[in-house]
Formats: C-alpha cells, sequence, structure tokens
C-alpha cells in the first residue's frame, strides 16, 4: 500500500461547479497536510496547509483533514478556467521531513 | 519571502555529457533542500534529500554516482546529472526547507525541462 493515494483520474467541470478532491493516507506519524497546484511544466505552487483535523479556508478553496479516518480533501468553490491545473496533496511528518505526494489530479474548468 | 529560484528552465544536452541544475534560495536560508523527478503526468519522485554542509541521502533505487547532489551553502544546492542519457530525461525540480520561516515549510522552483538527445 502506498503512503498517499490520489485517484489520478481528470476530472472535467464547467465554470462555477464546485471541484472535489481527495487523497488517503496510511501512515499515522503524518501531521501536516498541504494541497498543491502545478502548472503545466512549472514547479508546484502551494495553495493550502494544514496540520489539525478540520476545515481550513482561503477564499474559493476550503481544506479538510480527517485524521481518525486518514483522509484530506480539497474543495474549489466557483471553479474558474484558471483553476485548470494538476492539484496535488501532499503530507510530511514535519520538521524538514519528505514530503510524501499523491499522484495528482488534472482538472479542467471548461468555460 | 520565501522563493527559490532554479536554473536551467531548459536544457538539451547530448548524450554522455554532463548536465548541472542549481536551485537557491533568495531570501531565506535552506537548511534542507529536496530533489524531485517528474515524468509526464505522474506525480513527483524524490530523489535524494540534502542537508547544507553534509552528504545527501538518496532514494532507494537512485544511482548517487550518476546524481550528484551537492549543498555546500545555506542558499544553493546543485544537482549534476553526470554521463546523461537519453532515459534521464525528465522534470528535475527543488524543494527548500526551513522549518519555521514560512507556512508550509517548503518552496519549490519552477522546475528543469532535461532532454538527452
Amino acid at each position: 500500500q502506498k503512503e498517499v493515494e490520489q485517484d489520478p483520474g481528470p476530472l472535467s467541470v464547467p465554470e462555477g461547479a464546485i471541484v472535489s478532491l481527495n487523497c488517503t493516507y496510511s501512515n499515522s506519524a503524518f501531521q501536516y497536510f498541504m494541497w498543491y497546484r502545478q502548472y503545466s511544466r512549472k514547479g508546484p505552487e502551494l495553495l493550502m496547509y494544514t496540520y489539525s483535523s478540520g476545515n481550513k479556508e482561503d477564499g474559493r478553496f476550503t481544506a479538510q483533514v480527517d485524521k481518525s479516518s486518514k483522509y484530506i480533501s480539497l474543495f474549489i468553490r466557483d471553479s474558474q478556467p484558471s483553476d485548470s491545473a494538476t492539484y496535488l496533496c501532499a503530507m510530511s511528518e514535519g520538521g524538514n521531513n519528505r514530503l510524501a505526494f499523491g499522484k495528482g489530479n488534472q482538472v479542467v474548468v471548461i468555460p | 519571502g520565501a522563493v527559490v529560484s532554479q536554473h536551467p528552465s531548459r536544457v538539451i544536452c547530448k548524450s554522455g555529457t554532463s548536465v548541472k541544475i542549481e536551485c537557491r534560495s533568495l531570501d531565506f536560508q535552506a537548511t534542507t533542500m529536496f530533489w524531485y523527478r517528474q515524468f509526464p503526468k505522474q506525480s513527483l519522485m524524490l530523489m535524494a534529500t540534502s542537508n547544507e554542509g553534509s552528504k545527501a541521502t538518496y532514494e532507494q533505487g537512485v544511482e548517487k554516482d550518476k546524481f550528484l547532489i551537492n549543498h555546500a551553502s545555506l542558499t544553493l544546492s546543485t544537482l549534476t546529472v553526470t554521463s546523461a542519457h537519453p532515459e534521464d530525461s525528465s522534470f528535475y525540480i527543488c524543494s527548500a526547507s526551513s522549518a519555521g520561516v514560512m507556512v508550509g515549510g517548503y518552496t519549490f522552483g519552477s522546475g528543469t525541462r532535461l532532454t538527452v538527445v
């Protein structure tokens, strides 16, 4: 079983729809949970960062962490064509420990 | 703040030659840097972790003699792909970490697309 599972299937949604992405993990030592957005041929950029169970909201983005179920989610409200990118979940045990990434979801928002 | 500059963004080299990729933290000191490789439509695969002033720690299956990593200062790490072959063609990305400096703790460079012909 991989440390982080993210169904890599592409996702196409109409503009204005809610995008829902999720990852599961197996390592109980993970404490920090991140979502990155990556545009084609660019490095990942941090979208959301959480370290506790619950919801965190930033504009149109909401990150959700359920440590008891080892499950994290990212929701994008009122999706825009500019949100079209690959979204990667990532997590770490903390400090300078390495990040474990999911496979990423390619999201296409259709105008 | 927390900007990581990676250079070059693209490089094409002949088979058998070596290529050096630089990763610089511009406005903070990076105690740890990570090097990743990414194939098309795949996730990031960690190659190695380097701490300033010490030898890099390579992930299983990554040839340390082929992918030379140097982290001689708190703001610069380099990855040298030695005797490159077409199968080394990939997207290489560095990441810098400085716990306590930035939210999320990791900042990524913009990546280097290496093509070996």
